[in-house]
């Protein structure tokens, strides 16, 4: 089975900062991948960034990285130079790699970006 | 590139009675899932279908859930009948092949069960 644990359930960042979201993660697969997801308040859920269990580097995607740890079994999510429109809920999520297998979704972390 | 569209985006109804979602995917995307986001939680998994097939719907409540997936393009999620309980937003999501098969997730259809 698979879990993943996001301990903040609010966050606050002004603008032009950065901000650290916290994902931890555990499961038996010897082979997954860990995402993130952004849900505004219209609900869509919005792809930010990937990160493979075997990749040698930590994925960035923009202003988006992910600070991988893999013996710490963690992934959590920094947005640098933090914009008004970052504000959201922010989902890690996991599933297995090597077949199309469903998405494991943490419970989130709301993300506030202030003046 | 459309990305998932998903109909309708609000449905307000009775208890008891019957309910459709409908999804379209991204096209050339052969994996479509439906999944349950409840209030203050992350989605999870009700249905997945590859192509036309649904290959893992053990979290799928049959005794009043029900899916399909003709001709492995669109999608229709039907409740009936509705329960309280139900109110929730149901989320499609399609991926491509292959072993990343990022899920990209359609606006979802917000249910209330008065």
């Amino acid at each position: 089975a698979q879990k993943i644990t996001q301990t903040q359930p609010g966050m606050f960042v002004q603008e032009k900062e950065a901000v650290t979201l916290d994902c931890t993660y555990d499961t038996s697969d010897p082979s997954y991948g860990l995402f993130w997801y952004k849900q505004p308040s219209s609900g869509e859920m919005i792809f930010l960034i990937y990160q493979g269990s075997y990749d040698q580097q930590n994925a960035t995607e923009g202003r988006y990285s992910l600070n991988f740890q893999k013996a710490r079994k963690s992934a959590n999510l920094v947005i640098s130079a933090s914009q008004l429109g970052d504000s959201a809920m922010y989902f890690c999520a996991m599933r297995r790699t090597g077949t199309a297998s469903k998405l494991t979704f943490g419970t989130g972390t709301r993300l506030q970006v202030t003046l | 590139e459309a990305g998932v569209v998903q109909s309708p985006r609000y449905k307000i109804i009775e208890k008891k009675q019957p309910v459709a979602f409908w999804c379209n995917p991204i096209s050339g995307h052969n994996t479509l899932y439906w999944y349950l986001q409840n209030l203050g939680q992350g989605p999870e998994l009700l249905i997945r279908y590859e192509n036309e097939e649904a290959v893992d719907d053990s979290q799928l409540p049959k005794d009043r859930f029900s899916a399909e997936r003709l001709k492995g393009v669109d999608s229709t999620l039907k409740i009936q009948p509705a329960e309280l309980g139900d109110s929730a937003v149901y989320l499609c999501a399609s991926s491509p092949s292959g072993a990343r098969g990022t899920q990209y997730f359609g606006p979802g259809t917000r249910l209330l069960v008065l």
